[in-house]
């Protein structure tokens, strides 16, 4: 069936670094998200994109964090500079419209801010 | 903001027996709730949902029922399996997002 790609499953980095997080949805799929997860807890939405706009964020989508889905490509989040509380799992999910659709959820990124 | 609380933190039952997870919400315009699994060091993957113009959906062993009036919505799964084991997460649609529960770890034990 179709799936959610993330690139890469694992990603080390040092404190104040940038790091870029890939996400190549499903193709027909208009809507996009980021979830964070910290130690198998609880879910917590960050952003949501559509048609090229963030749609909704959370007040965990900091300053430094951005998002961007150019020309078709991949679905990225970027965080620049790290903190240590980076540190967790990062989903990425797409849907086909942005209500009563359940979301397809990648594999996720292990980010580790050292 | 709005919340959506998922009352087992843990349920632990015996295999073939039945699990309840219950799940309130509170934004009076939410009409879409789906469930995921995850199991360990995996993603979360989608099992059931139900909308609101429906109050019980079944797809094999698993049964969602929805109160509207209650604001409650529950996850049943019949007649359990070792695989059944994993964290499930509730969520309501609100506002363009999920609003997420806090997970239930479901054990099952021979």
């Amino acid at each position: 069936g179709p799936k959610v790609l993330q690139i890469p499953s694992h990603q080390i980095i040092d404190m104040g670094q940038m790091v870029t997080l890939n996400c190549d949805p499903v193709s027909n799929h208009l809507y996009f998200y980021w979830y964070k997860q910290i130690l198998g807890q609880q879910m917590e939405f960050l952003v949501n994109f559509y048609n090229g706009k963030v749609m909704e964020k959370s007040k965990l989508f900091k300053d430094q964090f951005s998002v961007e889905r150019p020309d078709g490509s991949y679905f990225t989040l970027k965080i620049q500079p790290t903190a240590l509380e980076d540190s967790a799992v990062y989903f990425c999910a797409s849907s086909p419209g942005g209500n009563n659709q359940a979301p397809l959820f990648g594999e996720g990124t292990r980010l580790s801010v050292l | 903001g709005e919340k959506v609380e998922q009352h087992e933190s843990t349920l632990s039952v015996r295999e073939g027996d039945s699990a309840v997870i219950n799940c309130t919400y509170t934004d009076t315009a939410s009409s879409y709730f789906p469930w995921y699994k995850q199991e360990a060091g995996k993603s979360l993957h989608f099992v059931i949902d139900i909308r609101s113009n429906v109050d019980r959906k079944q797809s094999q062993r698993l049964i969602v029922l929805l109160d509207k009036k209650a604001k409650r919505f529950s996850l049943h799964i019949t007649a359990t399996q070792p695989e059944d084991s994993a964290i499930y997460f509730c969520a309501a649609h609100s506002n363009y997002q999920l609003i997420w529960g806090s997970g239930t770890k479901l054990i099952i034990k021979p």
